[in-house]
Formats: C-alpha cells, structure tokens, sequence
C-alpha cells in the first residue's frame, strides 16, 4: 500500500464550480497533513496545512481532515482557469530517522472557462 | 526577495562527471531539504538537515553527498553521475523540524547525457 495516495486524474470541472479533491494515508501516526499546488515547469508552493481534525478555510481552499478514516481533502470554491495545475498532497509520517514528509503522485486539475 | 534559491537554475552534463547543486534560504528556518522530482512527477525526499546535523537520509546511492556549512545553506554533491539521475531536485526549507509547513525553492533540471 503506498503511504499517501491520490487520484491521478484528471479531474476536469467548469469555472465557478467547487473541485474536490482527496487524498488517503497509511501512518496513523501522522500528525501534519498539507496541500501543495504546482504548476508545470513550477516548485510545489504551499497552499494549506491542517494539523487538526475537522475543516480548516482559506479564502476559496478548505481543507478538511478525517484521522479515523486516515483521510485529507481540499476544496477549491469558485474553481478559476488559474487554478488549473497539479495538487500535492502531503503527510508527516514517521521514519528510521524520526518524521519525514512523503508527497502524494498528486492530482491534476483542469478548470475550464 | 527570494525566500530559498538554488544554482544552477539547469544543468545539463555527461554521464561520468561530478556536479555540485547550491542551495540558500533567507527565511531564518533551522530545517532543510533535498528532494528529487522524477520524469513521472513523484517528489520524493533524499535528505534533510536540522541545524547543519543530519536527520533523515533516504536511501539514497552514496554518489549523492549533502552538505550543510551553516543552517541557510545545503548543497549537494552528486559524483559519477548516471542517466538516471536525470530530473529535477528541490531545496525546501521549514522552521521546528520536519513537523511544519515547507518551502521550496526554483528548482534544478539537471539532465545527464
């Protein structure tokens, strides 16, 4: 089982609609759970972390996290064309050498105009 | 302002040759990382550095060497380079250790022929 899995993709939804998008993890232990964004050719840039259980709102982006089910997602409000590009998911899992960061395939998304 | 930066922005080279990677982070965090992002776009982590020490090295060939001579800057060394080698390599930074949000830098594409 891969430690943090995604939805490749793609997943295409109109402009002004709401893209949801999931991510499932394997560490139950996991204490840090984050969503990057990158666009091609682009280095992931952060767009939220959630440490807690429940939903966390930033602007158009909710995160929402569930630690029983081992689940984490993020909803874009309002989808633009610009937010068309590839959405990392991110876990802190434990290691050899304590905590360490394991990146989601990731999840392209489309919006169309 | 740029917040982490690398050198060379691309580098292309010969199978056999030895090439350095630079990396510098004006955000005062006292954690760093190397990252490889291959052709298929999974980003995986190679090493990180906690206040210029060591804390997580992935297995990783012992071609690649980090070194960290203060904790704003960690370069990495790759000797006898390979074809596989090849993709793109991310410097991130995060303050409190490898719990925290990361920060990436630009970004290397270095392309072994």
């Amino acid at each position: 089982q891969k430690e943090v899995e995604q939805n490749s993709g793609p997943l295409s939804v109109p402009e002004g609609a709401i893209a949801s998008l999931n991510c499932t993890y394997s560490d139950r232990g996991s204490q840090s759970f984050f969503w990057y964004r990158q666009y091609s050719g682009k280095s992931p840039e952060l767009i939220m972390s959630i440490y807690s259980n429940g939903d966390k709102e930033d602007g158009r982006f909710t995160a929402q996290l569930n630690k029983a089910s081992q689940y984490v997602s993020l909803l874009i409000r309002d989808s633009q064309p610009s937010d068309s590009a590839t959405y990392l998911c991110a876990v802190n899992t434990r290691g050899t050498g304590g905590f360490k960061t394991i990146f989601g395939a990731g999840t392209r998304l489309f919006v169309k105009a | 302002d740029t917040a982490v930066s690398q050198t060379p922005k691309y580098l292309v080279t010969q199978m056999g040759n030895d090439k350095s990677i630079k990396c510098e982070q004006n955000l005062g965090h006292d954690t760093m990382y190397w990252y490889k992002q291959d052709s298929k776009k999974f980003l995986k982590i190679m090493f990180s550095y906690n206040n210029k020490e060591l804390i997580i090295n992935e297995t990783v060939p012992n071609r690649f060497s980090p070194k960290s001579p203060d904790k704003a800057h960690l370069n990495l060394h790759i000797n006898s380079l390979e074809l596989g080698d090849s993709a793109v390599y991310f410097c991130a930074s995060s303050q409190g250790g490898t719990t925290y949000e990361q920060y990436f830098g630009p970004g290397t594409r270095l392309t072994v022929t």
